[in-house]
């Protein structure tokens, strides 16, 4: 167990709709991370947060958004969503910009 | 642009050694990471260099040659538990902690 909490597990959901994933970091983790998984894509980098602030940025799509709570917890919001859109999300925290990231199971979207 | 290239798959027999090389391409270079996924599970960190030269952690060792934009993970005494996929990832900036991945390789352990 990574120490860090991803929700939900699974997600199916129908196109157009709008999802958001929840994640909960390590304790003490101040940097939270987002990356999708695709068949075709591998790991690609979304968006990094640390400590509320957004701090690096990948080819996160337009219809794609996040923040990070006082609590340090972090949501990621998908909106009119494509079947493309179907993959493995997942979460990671960090204490800093460190290379050692911690992943979380990650969610499962699929989108029908 | 930035790239990172393994081999998609290595077979290994159990007890063997096992090297996963990655080359990199890519606009700054901070370090190389090498993460393990098992399917459907969660990456999981490895091992990290920073700087030239090996790096090792029990049964895994890393290697890099910034030079050569090139490393390696050594996998020794190979068990079946190690069939997985293994991610080499360049950290190209050392404010962030973006990672770029590679496509992975896919290692089948069999007896």
């Amino acid at each position: 167990d990574s120490g860090v909490t991803q929700t939900p597990k699974h997600l199916i959901t129908a196109t157009g709709q709008r999802v958001t994933l929840r994640c909960s970091p390590r304790s003490g983790d101040l940097s939270v991370y987002w990356y999708q998984q695709s068949l075709d894509q591998g790991l690609q980098f979304l968006i990094q947060y640390y400590n509320g602030e957004e701090r690096a940025k990948g080819n996160i799509l337009e219809r794609f958004s996040a923040q990070q709570f006082p609590d340090l917890h972090s949501e990621l919001n998908l909106s009119s969503l494509e079947l493309g859109d179907s993959a493995l999300y997942f979460c990671a925290s960090s204490v800093g910009g460190q290379n050692i990231q911690y992943f979380g199971a990650g969610t499962r979207l699929s989108v029908l | 642009g930035q790239s990172l290239e393994q081999p998609s798959e290595v077979t290994a027999v159990e007890g063997a050694i096992v090297q996963i090389n990655c080359t990199y391409q890519t606009s700054g270079f901070y370090g190389l990471s090498w993460y393990q996924q098992h399917d459907g599970g969660a990456p999981t960190f490895l091992s990290y260099n920073g700087l030239d030269g090996l790096e090792e952690t029990g049964r895994f060792s890393s290697f890099l040659s910034r030079s050569d934009s090139y490393g390696y993970l050594l996998l020794q005494e190979l068990q079946m538990k190690d069939s997985a996929s293994y991610f080499c990832a360049v950290s190209s900036s050392s404010n962030t902690g973006k990672l770029i991945f590679g496509q992975g390789t896919t290692l089948q352990v069999k007896p």
